[in-house]
């Protein structure tokens, strides 16, 4: 049990479709993140959020679209996606240090999403 | 900028041997250096950190020391599992006033141990 729990683990959608991933943290932390890993690439960074506000955006096309409601709660709304979409989705959550030494982050088991 | 830069696998050992997985940063200011390892089928998991410079962090007979003058932070075993097998991310962090951390990964390592 990691704290992090991200739903549904596995879905697959037409390029037409919209759905949501949903990510929930029980560790009382103030930040969540979203991350995509696609084989052979490196864990790529999409969204940061701090206190329910939207720290980051790491230039992800508009067809992903976050949103965080309090900050043990975050989504990953979806729309119009293409094939190289598929991959597995992350979600994050660490305490914000506040200028002291980064402290870890805890990992969801992520959403495996294939895009057809 | 901010990078990783961890060797390339995979990686293919017999149970009791020893490992290693090079791992070298760049980074403008002082990062924190994590080691997280991901089992098949499962989110990544914290492994060990270390915060400044000479730190050494270690967790299930897996060990790295913050090395600021090579900015490695390799990963050692000195006698692996079959259970060890799994993909190793090196990251490392960086802290800033008021906002979040950003975790930057390495491209990971794959490690299958056999028996």
């Amino acid at each position: 049990e990691t704290g992090v729990t991200q739903t549904p683990r596995h879905l697959v959608m037409g390029m037409t479709n919209k759905k949501s991933l949903k990510c929930e943290q029980h560790l009382g932390h103030n930040a969540m993140y979203w991350y995509k890993q696609s084989a052979k690439k490196p864990l790529e960074l999409m969204f940061v959020y701090n206190f329910k506000e939207q720290t980051e955006n790491n230039s992800v096309p508009s067809r992903f679209s976050p949103e965080c409601p309090n900050s043990s709660h975050l989504f990953l709304h979806l729309h119009t996606l293409q094939p190289e979409d598929s991959a597995l989705y992350l979600c994050a959550s660490s305490q914000d240090p506040g200028g002291q030494a980064p402290t870890e982050a805890f990992f969801g088991q992520g959403t495996r999403l294939t895009v057809v | 900028g901010n990078s990783v830069t961890q060797m390339e696998g995979p990686v293919t050992l017999s149970e009791e041997a020893f490992l290693t997985i090079n791992c070298t940063y760049t980074a403008t200011g002082y990062p924190s250096l994590f080691w997280y390892v991901q089992y098949p089928g499962e989110g990544l998991q914290l492994l060990l950190k270390a915060t400044k410079a000479d730190d050494k962090g270690s967790n299930k007979g897996f060990e790295a020391t913050y090395r600021k003058e090579t900015t490695s932070f390799h990963l050692e075993k000195g006698s692996v599992q079959v259970s060890d097998s799994a993909v190793y991310f090196c990251a490392l962090s960086l802290s800033s006033q008021g906002g979040s951390e950003k975790l930057v990964f390495g491209k990971g390592t794959k490690l299958t141990v056999n028996p």
